[in-house]
């Protein structure tokens, strides 16, 4: 099966810029996250979903970032503005619903952000 | 609150010795505990997972992992290392009930030829 799929794979902008980066899931997987991977750290959960429904958003800086998942496949992470912390990997991962614990997840290459 | 504690940022081993990657957990509950391994600009690849039966948990690429309750640790461990298994090893938890992986902060392992 076709792994999870992300774009761009390096963005670099300027502190006060927007920025949006591109999550396709592997085919069925309902289950659909966002985690921030600042440097010399473990991923953070950003933004869980179920199909279309937000499940765990409580560590997403809304002032700032926002996510959607229209549909139930693709999803979108945008950040605007952004700040020099921001700069960081962004990675999806995908897993069928209600398999976490099964077979964790399948993660996407990642998106390397640079603010400067 | 569950959380992942990795408590070596850096591990070195000699080609051919045996590794230890070490990870201690703490949880709610049962754990469900992960390693993933991330090679240089790729994503997290999944090694192997414990949910229950036995304590020892055979994964990819030779990679073993023993779960201990007792100590509240999973350590990582492989007989005989490869320059090839350099590469940033997380350990994960999943407390029972919560929706997500919670990740340990990572270790670099550097196999030296």
């Amino acid at each position: 099966e076709a792994g999870v799929a992300q774009s761009p794979r390096y963005k670099i902008i300027e502190k006060r810029q927007s920025v949006a980066f591109w999550c396709n899931p592997i085919s069925g997987h309902a289950t659909l996250y966002w985690y921030q991977q600042i440097l010399g750290q473990g991923p953070k959960l950003l933004i869980q979903f179920q199909n279309n429904g937000v499940v765990d958003d409580s560590q997403l800086p809304k002032d700032r970032f926002s996510a959607e998942r229209l549909k139930g496949v693709d999803s979108t992470l945008k950040i605007q503005p952004a700040k020099l912390e921001d700069s960081a990997v962004y990675l999806c991962a995908s897993s069928r619903a209600g398999t976490t614990t099964n077979y964790g997840y399948t993660f996407g290459s990642g998106t390397r952000l640079t603010v400067v | 609150a569950q959380s992942v504690a990795q408590p070596e940022d850096q591990v070195n081993v000699a080609e051919g010795n045996p590794l230890t990657v070490k990870c201690t957990y703490s949880v709610s509950g049962n754990p469900y505990l992960f390693w993933y391994v991330q090679y240089p600009n790729r994503g997290l690849q999944f090694l192997l997972k414990y949910i229950t039966g036995d304590n020892l948990v055979k994964g990819s690429y030779g990679f073993e992992a023993e779960f201990n309750k007792s100590q509240t640790s999973f350590h990582l461990k492989k007989p005989s290392a490869l320059v090839s298994d350099s590469a940033l090893y997380f350990c994960a938890v999943r407390e029972d009930g919560a929706n997500n992986l919670f990740f340990g902060t990572g270790t670099r392992l550097t196999v030296i030829p």
